[in-house]
């Protein structure tokens, strides 16, 4: 099993750019995040899903946007990227929301928004 | 407003020595309690998930415990090895939420020195 992965691990843009990071897991979970990282603050949730074909926004949802066509891809788009947008961002899924469901982490893309 | 506070933001310890590193949370309902550990570079990896009856749950070296009534949490981390430099992040979940939603402290940087 890979778990959860990410493409790409790295990336610029110039302001005003779009790009689409993306997620895909291999352990069938029903549950997606997308996640913020920045210095000093603790992770931010942007965009959920909670199954194929359903997203919903999280705690700083502006300026992206999100599909869940499979039930193993989550997809997160920048339509016109901003310098505010620069942050480490983590992709992850969990099976259930039950207590002991553990979310598993990608090893997150590093953007940097010139 | 639900937060998760942790103390402290940083820390540097020499090998071999123990350490404990602290978190509040004002979350209600509370659901579980969760210590992760993250390599610079690397996503959140879980070390242990607690629920409101656990007051105490060990992983190896690492042992977390829990008082809801005071609504604080340590994670205390014996005999430190060079590989335990890491940032350890509190995570917490609430209860009325049925989308898996966490709440994350902005994390503990820890640096094991020889």
């Amino acid at each position: 099993n890979a778990g959860v992965t990410q493409t790409p691990k790295f990336r610029v843009l110039k302001t005003g750019q779009s790009m689409t990071l993306l997620c895909a897991q291999d352990m069938n979970h029903e549950y997606m995040y997308w996640y913020r990282q920045d210095p000093g603050m603790g992770l931010r949730l942007i965009h959920y899903s909670v199954g194929e074909g359903t997203t919903a926004k999280g705690e700083v949802p502006d300026g992206y946007n999100v599909s869940r066509l499979k039930k193993q891809n989550f997809l997160l788009g920048l339509e016109s990227a901003a310098p505010s947008q620069t942050s480490v961002y983590f992709c992850a899924s969990t099976r259930g929301t039950r207590a002991y469901n553990e979310q598993f982490f990608g090893p997150g893309t590093r953007l940097t928004v010139l | 407003k639900n937060q998760v506070e942790q103390s402290p933001q940083s820390l540097i310890i020499l090998e071999g020595k123990n350490c404990t590193l602290q978190c509040n949370y004002t979350v209600s309902p509370f659901s579980n309690l969760r210590w992760y550990k993250q390599d610079t570079g690397r996503g959140p990896v879980s070390l242990t998930i607690m629920t409101f009856s656990e007051n105490t749950k060990s992983n190896g070296r690492y042992t977390a415990t829990l008082d809801a009534d005071t609504k604080q949490s340590s994670l205390h981390i014996t005999a430190s090895q060079l590989s335990d430099s890491a940032s350890y992040i509190c995570v917490v979940s609430a209860g009325s939420s049925n989308t898996g939603k966490l709440i994350f402290g902005q994390g503990t940087t820890l640096q094991v020195k020889p």
